[in-house]
């Protein structure tokens, strides 16, 4: 049981350039969640899917795409990536599809955009 | 913005010395969470505490909810050297949202 994992752990790309960040989960949660933690701050929601098929914005989803390819799995796309991208990348799952749940995280992707 | 504000940003103290850090927030939560972050690693999830109710325990925790204030503290009794890490309160909305305050970095001297 590897809880939720997060490819790659690290990524330097140039600005304009574009990447897929991979989070799956095999706890059988139903919701998802991508988040951005820059230096010294908590984490910002980018995205999230509640169940298979949905997801939502959250507080900063510009610049992003996700996608909910199945139960397992939650892709964050940055299709023309830019220097403010620079951050760490942090899923996030939960069993329920409500806010009263433990959220249960991955171990991050370190981003940097020159 | 609901997001919670930690207070303070950073606190050191003595191994076995009590630790307090606050966590206030902007509008009605369903629950408040608050979690732990090891330096270079994701959070784990320490404890909930509900909108009905003021205070709760599990182990060396000790968590306390004023609604009325909107704040929440996090005790953390006989600290540990292991204990040194960036703790994070956490509210949730009614639907699916969380909102993560900004931290605060406790280091716990040997």
């Amino acid at each position: 049981n590897a809880g939720v994992t997060q490819t790659p752990k690290f990524q330097v790309l140039k600005t304009g350039q574009s990447m897929t960040l991979q989070c799956a989960q095999d706890m059988n949660h139903n919701s998802m969640y991508w988040y951005r933690q820059d230096p010294g701050m908590g984490l910002r929601l980018i995205y999230y899917s509640a169940s298979e098929g949905t997801t939502d914005k959250g507080e900063v989803p510009n610049g992003y795409n996700v996608s909910r390819l199945n139960k397992r799995e939650f892709s964050l796309r940055l299709e023309s990536a830019a220097p403010s991208q620079t951050s760490v990348y942090f899923c996030a799952s939960t069993f329920g599809t409500r806010s009263r749940e433990t959220q249960y995280f991955g171990p991050g992707t370190r981003l940097l955009v020159l | 913005s609901q997001q919670g504000e930690e207070d303070p940003q950073a606190l050191s103290i003595q191994e076995g010395e009590n630790a307090t850090m606050n966590c206030s927030y902007k509008t009605s939560i369903n629950n408040l969470q608050w979690y732990r972050q090891n330096s270079g690693r994701g959070l784990v999830h320490l404890i909930l505490i509900r909108s009905n109710e003021r205070e709760k325990h599990s182990g060396r925790l000790r968590v306390t909810l004023d609604t009325s204030k909107k704040s929440s503290s996090l005790l953390i009794t006989a600290s540990r050297a292991a204990d040194t890490a960036s703790y994070f309160c956490a509210t949730g909305d009614n639907f699916n949202k969380f909102y993560f305050g900004s931290g605060t970095k406790l280091n716990v001297k040997p």
